[in-house]
């Protein structure tokens, strides 16, 4: 069955600092895979996806996918206090459900 | 940015009792899910559900379970009858595509099964 391991379960950075949250995934057929956030008491929210080898830049996000070492991570440049959220990586493999890690809860402190 | 809305945001029933959750998805998306959230764990994939069949559920989509949308209204998730395992917070979301769209998730609804 396919997994997606997250790591840190928990991280946290100071205001300013840079936030770094990784994925390995299991499924060497794995295609797309995104990065969602969650606010406490709203449901996830994409904050981008990324399917090429290298990075992909959004903003203050940068996310890194290699598929050949099955890992993908996001890396968020001078972290914000209202970036304290639970990040989850998400991979799809051509059907249309996506699967989860179990979460990285990010605390960026004042 | 779009949004999808999840009545109610909080149901408690007895172990053996109907419940439906309903999902208002986003208006123009012809693609919905539920997925599945217990408490500290990872969220996982029951079904998906395209032009009123369901294509996709995993095995955690029990024979207890069905879904539907009568005439473009509430896409609904019936848990009949319940266990105390179903207790967990439900996800609806929607997509405007299949493969590698993007899923626009509601806030949840939390079930409590005593």
């Amino acid at each position: 069955q396919q997994k997606v391991q997250q790591s840190p379960e928990s991280l946290i950075v100071p205001e300013g600092g840079m936030a770094s949250l990784n994925c390995t995934f299991s499924d060497r057929n794995s295609q797309y895979f995104w990065w969602y956030r969650q606010h406490s008491g709203e449901g996830p929210k994409a904050l981008m996806s990324i399917f090429s080898n290298g990075d992909k830049k959004e903003g203050r996000f940068t996310a890194h996918l290699n598929k050949a070492s099955l890992y993908v991570s996001l890396h968020i440049k001078d972290s914000q206090p209202s970036d304290s959220a639970l990040y989850f990586c998400a991979e799809s493999s051509g059907s249309w459900q996506l699967i989860f890690g179990s979460g990285t809860q990010l605390t960026v402190m004042p | 940015g779009p949004k999808v809305l999840q009545i109610p945001s909080h149901q408690i029933i007895d172990m053996g009792q109907m419940v439906t959750l309903n999902c208002d998805p986003v208006s123009n998306h012809l693609y919905f899910y539920w997925y599945k959230q217990i408490l500290g764990q990872q969220m996982e994939f029951l079904v998906n559900f395209y032009n009123g069949k369901v294509m996709e559920k995993s095995k955690l989509f029990k024979d207890q379970f069905s879904v539907e949308r009568p005439d473009g209204s509430y896409f609904t998730l019936k848990i009949q009858p319940t266990a105390l395992e179903d207790s967990a917070v439900y996800f609806c979301a929607s997509s405007r595509q299949g493969n590698y769209a993007e899923q626009f998730f509601g806030p949840g609804t939390r079930l409590t099964v005593l």
